[in-house]
């Protein structure tokens, strides 16, 4: 079973700042990774597939790279509303889901 | 509109079954197999399984084998997920979100989730 890590498991970060989240996959999973964010009391909502492909409507402020078992995903400028939980998943064979990584303002 | 629709909140006590609806509109149903992913409260997301609309076939996730069922209704586009043997532990919200079937894909939809509650 390949498991899903994520790094930091939580951060603060300013208004503007540049924020990267880390998943990393217990083996390789190709390019078979998406991002979700979940507002607190909301559903998840899909942000980028196949590791850095854009969700539409997404805002460009948030990119994803990566392959094989290193992945990241930046927010380039944070702001206000991307106070969340942001989850990798990786979805070849048996779907499953990092931990998440909480991410609010300092 | 492209939505999913889920059943309302259920209380069941300790060993008792709960089977959560997912109706689905706006796309061709046959299209996306349907998943099914809960989250405990204040917990992250556990994928659970998948059916497929077509053939009706499942997979689940190994901690959920033997527990839960997953099938489809496509005459009237709605999806269900019943898990027996309820135990505290299954309290949580469970959500349904479609991925395109037959290919590995991201789940770009989901439901608004039903929260079950498991207490004697």
């Amino acid at each position: 079973d390949i498991q899903m890590t994520q790094s930091p498991s939580s951060l603060s970060a300013s208004v503007g700042d540049r924020v990267t989240i880390t998943c990393r996959a217990s083996q390789g999973i190709s390019n078979y990774l998406a991002w979700y964010q979940q507002k607190p009391g909301k559903v998840p909502k899909l942000l980028i597939y196949a590791a850095s492909t854009l969700q539409s409507g997404v805002p460009s402020r948030f990119s994803g790279s990566g392959s094989g078992t290193d992945f990241t995903l930046t927010i380039s400028s944070l702001q206000s509303e991307d106070v969340a939980t942001y989850y990798c998943q990786k979805y070849n064979s048996a779907p499953g889901f990092g931990p998440g990584t909480k991410v609010d303002i300092k | 509109q492209v939505q999913l629709v889920q059943s309302g909140a259920e209380v069941k006590k300790p060993g008792a079954s709960v089977k959560v609806s997912c109706k689905a509109s706006g796309y061709t149903f046959t299209r996306y197999d349907m998943n099914w992913v809960r989250q405990a409260p204040g917990q992250g997301l556990e994928w659970m399984g998948w059916v497929n609309p077509n053939s009706g076939n499942t997979g689940y996730a190994l901690k959920f084998q033997g527990r839960v069922t997953m099938t489809m209704n496509t005459a009237i586009s709605t999806a269900y997920m019943e898990l027996s043997g309820l135990r505290s532990e299954d309290t949580a919200v469970y959500y349904c979100a479609r991925d395109p079937a037959g290919v590995w894909s991201a789940f770009d939809l989901w439901g608004q989730g039903t929260m079950v509650t498991v207490s004697s």
